[in-house]
């Protein structure tokens, strides 16, 4: 398998402009993660879904946020607009089943957002 | 709430000594453990896990890990470094919410190993 494959792998952009990462995980892993990590928050996690439904998404800063997996396959996170400080790199991740006793969680190589 | 405290942000070592980071963790239920580390410029990879049984984990590059509940601590460590070890460290614990389950991690631990 190739893994958790993560797109775009760097991105820098301007403040104000719509940014969307995708996320493509693990075949049959039913469950995903979207991570935020930053030198001053850590590795933060911003919402998580489960069997395509979306489970907690407390973690997601604030409107501008907005995450969806339309199939097992597939997911997006979008910012709009963007502001400078959500420069991070965004990391996706996928596991086998619900309960961590099912399997391990298996990270993307993330994607680094710049915002000037 | 379930949350994880590494008490220190960079730990410099030389190559072949004795290294420990440390890891915290609070919470009133049992729970699941681990380790991740991220090498530069890529995602984080499981180290190792407590689950359940044995106190002492191990992991296949020579770090292991005890689980010490009276402490609520689950320290990493490794008896002499490489400078491939040279990463960044991760606790972390899991929470269950909403018939679900997630890792919550710590702040990490900057692992620098000179020759």
């Amino acid at each position: 398998d190739a893994g958790v494959i993560q797109s775009p792998r760097h991105e820098v952009t301007e403040m104000g402009q719509e940014v969307t990462l995708r996320c493509k995980p693990i075949s049959g892993h039913n469950s995903l993660f979207w991570y935020r990590q930053t030198m001053m928050r850590g590795l933060e996690l911003l919402i998580y879904f489960n069997n395509n439904v979306p489970i907690d998404d407390s973690g997601m800063p604030e409107d501008r946020f907005s995450a969806k997996m339309p199939n097992a396959s597939f997911s997006t996170l979008k910012i709009q607009p963007s502001e400078p400080r959500d420069s991070a790199v965004y990391f996706c991740a996928s596991r086998l089943g619900a309960f961590t006793n099912t399997g391990e969680l298996f990270f993307g190589e993330g994607s680094r957002l710049t915002v000037l | 709430a379930q949350s994880v405290t590494q008490l220190d942000s960079q730990v410099p070592v030389f190559e072949e000594a004795p290294v420990e980071l440390r890891c915290n963790y609070s919470s009133s239920v049992s729970v699941y453990l681990f380790w991740y580390v991220q090498y530069p410029n890529q995602g984080l990879q499981l180290l190792l896990k407590y689950l359940s049984g044995s106190t002492l984990v191990e992991s296949i590059n020579g770090f292991e890990a005890e689980f010490n509940k009276s402490q609520t601590s689950f320290h990493l460590r490794k008896p002499s470094v490489h400078i491939s070890d040279t990463a960044e460290y991760f606790c972390a614990v899991s929470r269950t919410q909403g018939g679900s389950e997630k890792l919550v991690f710590g702040k990490g631990t900057k692992l620098t190993v000179n020759p």
